[in-house]
C-alpha cells in the first residue's frame, strides 16, 4: 500500500518569491507521482507527473518537481510565483499498475497564498 | 472533448431523501473514480471501476451509498436515506490506458457540492 504525506497545510509566500511545497510518499513497490492543483470551487487539475525517467519533472504555469527515491520526496517547487497561482496543491501516488488494480491516493493538501 | 461531466453541480436537499449524483466519463477512457472532499478528511477514494466493473469499493462510507456504472459513458453515485455529514463535494474522474488516453493521469469533473439540512 502506499502513502503520501504533505507536511504543511498552508504556504504563505509574497508575489515573485520562490516556493517549495513539500511530499513525501512510502511504498513498498516502485511508484508513480503527482502534483495536482485545485483553484477555488474548482476539479483538480494535473500540473505534472513522474512515471519514469528523469527525476526532474518540469509542468505547467511554470511549475517543476524531484523525484528523489533515497528520501522519498517530490518536491513541488516554482521560482516565482504570481497571485494566480493561489490555490490548493495535492500530491498523489499510485502503484505502477495503475487503474486496474492500483488506485491513486491523495494527500491531505498544500494551501499556496500569494500575498502581493 | 468536453471532459468530465457532473451533475447536479450543486444538491441541497433534507435529511432522509434519496440523492443522485452523476457522473459522464472522457470517452474512451475505461476507469472511473468517485472521491468526495470535506474540509476534515479531505480527498478520499470511495469507488473505482475498470471496464464498468467495480474493482475496489472499501471506501463507500456505509450500505447507504450505491455506486453504478451500466455502459462506459455514464456513473452514479446514490445517497440513500441521506445525512448532514453527508455533506461535501463529491468528484467524479476517469483515466485511460495508453499514451493516447493519457494513461495514469486522472482528468476531474467540476465536481457536485451536496449540502445535506
Amino acid at each position: 500500500a502506499q502513502s503520501v504525506t504533505q507536511l504543511d497545510s498552508q504556504v504563505p509566500v509574497f508575489e515573485e518569491a520562490p516556493v517549495e511545497l513539500r511530499c513525501n510518499y512510502s511504498s513498498s513497490v516502485s511508484v508513480y507521482l503527482f502534483w495536482y492543483v485545485q483553484y477555488p470551487n474548482q476539479g483538480l487539475q494535473l500540473l505534472l507527473k513522474y512515471l519514469s525517467g528523469s527525476t526532474l519533472v518540469k509542468g505547467i504555469n511554470g511549475f517543476e518537481a524531484e523525484f528523489n527515491k533515497s528520501q522519498t520526496s517530490f518536491h513541488l517547487r516554482k521560482p516565482s510565483v504570481h497571485i494566480s497561482d493561489t490555490a490548493e496543491y495535492f500530491c498523489a501516488v499510485s502503484g505502477p499498475s495503475f487503474g486496474a488494480t492500483n488506485k491513486l491516493i491523495f494527500g491531505t493538501g498544500t494551501l499556496l497564498a500569494v500575498q502581493p | 472533448d468536453a471532459g468530465v461531466i457532473q451533475s447536479p453541480r450543486h444538491e441541497v436537499t433534507e435529511m432522509g431523501q434519496e440523492v443522485t449524483l452523476r457522473c459522464k466519463p472522457i470517452s474512451g477512457h475505461n476507469s472511473l473514480f468517485w472521491y468526495r472532499q470535506t474540509m476534515m478528511r479531505g480527498l478520499e477514494l470511495l469507488i473505482y471501476f475498470n471496464n464498468n466493473v467495480p474493482i475496489d469499493d472499501s471506501g463507500m462510507p456505509e450500505d447507504r451509498f450505491s455506486a453504478k456504472m451500466p455502459n462506459a459513458s455514464f456513473s452514479t453515485l446514490k445517497i440513500q436515506p441521506s445525512e448532514p455529514r453527508d455533506s461535501a463535494v463529491y468528484f467524479c474522474a476517469s483515466s485511460g490506458q495508453g499514451a493516447l488516453y493519457g494513461a495514469n493521469v486522472l482528468t476531474f469533473g467540476a465536481g457536485s457540492r451536496l449540502t445535506v439540512l
